[in-house]
């Protein structure tokens, strides 16, 4: 079935220092990995998305990897900012919906 | 909100009333779906629509109701079957097979 594990559930690096995120999948059918930034009280938003077709994709500061052999996709932050603490969700595309991992608590400590 | 629009953004509902909250989208997607989100947690799929008059029930659809009328429009009703509603709700719509784009939420508390 569609399932998405995330981990760490919490991280907290220091300002200036990188944060990764990874995410495992069971549905080797999946084509389609974005990752949600979700500030407090806020709605999520996408802030990267790859495709399958591709291995890495970077945009500034933040970059996603995927390992369809493995099947597993990371997102990397890079130079970490205060503003970069928030909750961060991976998903996959599931049959139907987007199948979203638990969330990532990243705290940026100053 | 970037073409997804939630109203309204707090509602406070009495025990057995129930309650509607709308959502609609001028992003022409085909789908759309709704999430409940309790503080602290993750995103929990409610109901999700891939065409209008067509609607699937997600994890955890038990004292919710929705309709499809109109492809811009995927309301959610809130019922007295609903024990503990008091959570954060979030639509969002997408194109097939792309990214989803939610609303700003509605903030909805038992009083």
């Amino acid at each position: 079935g569609e399932n998405v594990e995330q981990h760490p559930s919490t991280l907290s690096v220091q300002e200036g220092d990188s944060a990764v995120i990874k995410c495992t999948y069971s549905d080797s059918a999946s084509n389609y990995f974005p990752w949600y930034k979700q500030e407090l009280g806020k709605r999520p938003q996408l802030i990267i998305d790859i495709r399958s077709n591709v291995g890495e994709k970077k945009d500034q500061r933040i970059a996603v990897t995927l390992n369809k052999t493995a099947k597993h996709f990371s997102l990397h932050i890079t130079e970490t900012q205060p503003e970069d603490s928030a909750v961060y969700f991976c998903a996959i595309q599931g049959a139907q919906k987007l199948v979203f991992g638990q969330g990532t608590r990243l705290t940026i400590n100053p | 909100d970037g073409g997804i629009t939630q109203s309204p953004k707090y509602l406070f509902r009495k025990e057995g009333q129930n309650v509607t909250l709308s959502c609609e989208q001028n992003l022409n997607h085909d789908a759309m779906y709704w999430y409940r989100q309790d503080p602290g947690q993750g995103l929990r799929l409610i109901y999700y629509s891939q065409i209008v008059n067509d609607f699937q029930k997600g994890d955890i659809a038990e004292g919710y109701s929705v309709s499809r009328e109109k492809k811009e429009s995927f309301p959610l009703t809130v019922t007295s079957a609903q024990k503990n509603p008091t959570a954060f709700y979030l639509c969002a719509s997408s194109s097939r097979g792309g990214g989803y784009t939610f609303g700003s939420g509605t903030r909805l508390t038992v009083v």
